[in-house]
């Protein structure tokens, strides 16, 4: 099964706060990643967090990680319609070699009604 | 600076053809990492190359499937006699020299390549 898990779809109104979701399974991970993709595009890293940190806070955006439950969230306050995108969640995998191999989950949909 | 940049943006082959797929990372940047995002699934680490050296391709398919980034010139993700299943999109990151300092990895995403079999 998938390393990383994640809801597919979310629909939240104009104004709201938005909340995604992820799981993950790598107890040795160092960061944890959120990456926002909009329609035709690449992928924009939007913030991430050090293992450990419970929590990080960026303008709108509010990580949250429960180490011990191997849960992340993401919080977007304020949501926007320029919010509408895929946003997926990552995690470092060590390798052998030391370098942060990234581990994406499926991706949640996000669609901002107005 | 320009950010990471992927060519062609889209590509079609027919089944047997090859597929060549370029990428030219960040200025400064001399990590190159290929990934596969298949149809609503998450993206999917394929390889990852300095310059003239694979460091990692544990990802990549065994078979008809490779990558370089030479000295000179963009990193090639190279798919001969290409099959229905090798539709998707391929996105190219790249990542500064001392990015793998501490296990953060910071990596630049492209626009990606969608390329479709017929």
């Amino acid at each position: 099964g998938e390393d990383v898990e994640q809801s597919l779809f979310l629909s939240v109104r104009e104004g709201d706060s938005s909340v995604i979701n992820c799981t993950y399974t790598d107890s040795s991970s160092t960061y944890l990643y959120w990456y926002k993709q909009e329609p035709g595009a690449g992928l924009q890293l939007l913030t991430y967090i050090f293992s450990n940190m419970d929590m990080k806070q960026d303008q709108r955006l509010t990580v949250l990680l429960n180490k011990k439950d191997k849960h992340l969230s993401l919080r977007i306050a304020d949501t926007q319609t320029g919010d509408s995108a895929i946003y997926f969640c990552a995690e470092n995998e060590m390798t052998t070699d030391s370098w942060g191999k990234l581990q994406f989950g499926a991706g949640t949909q996000v669609v901002v009604t107005p | 600076n320009a950010g990471v940049m992927q060519n062609p943006r889209h590509l079609v082959r027919r089944r047997g053809q090859e597929a060549r797929l370029r990428c030219s990372p960040m200025k400064g940047h001399s990590h190159v990492y290929w990934y596969r995002q298949l149809p609503e699934e998450g993206l999917k680490f394929m390889v990852y190359l300095q310059k003239e050296n694979i460091i990692d391709e544990s990802g990549m398919p065994k078979e008809r499937f490779s990558a370089e980034f030479p000295k000179e010139g963009p990193s090639i993700l190279r798919i001969q006699q290409v099959v229905r299943g090798d539709s998707a999109a391929y996105f190219c990151a790249s990542s500064p020299p001392n990015s793998r300092l501490a296990g953060f990895s910071e990596q630049y995403f492209g626009p990606g390549t969608r390329l479709t079999v017929t």
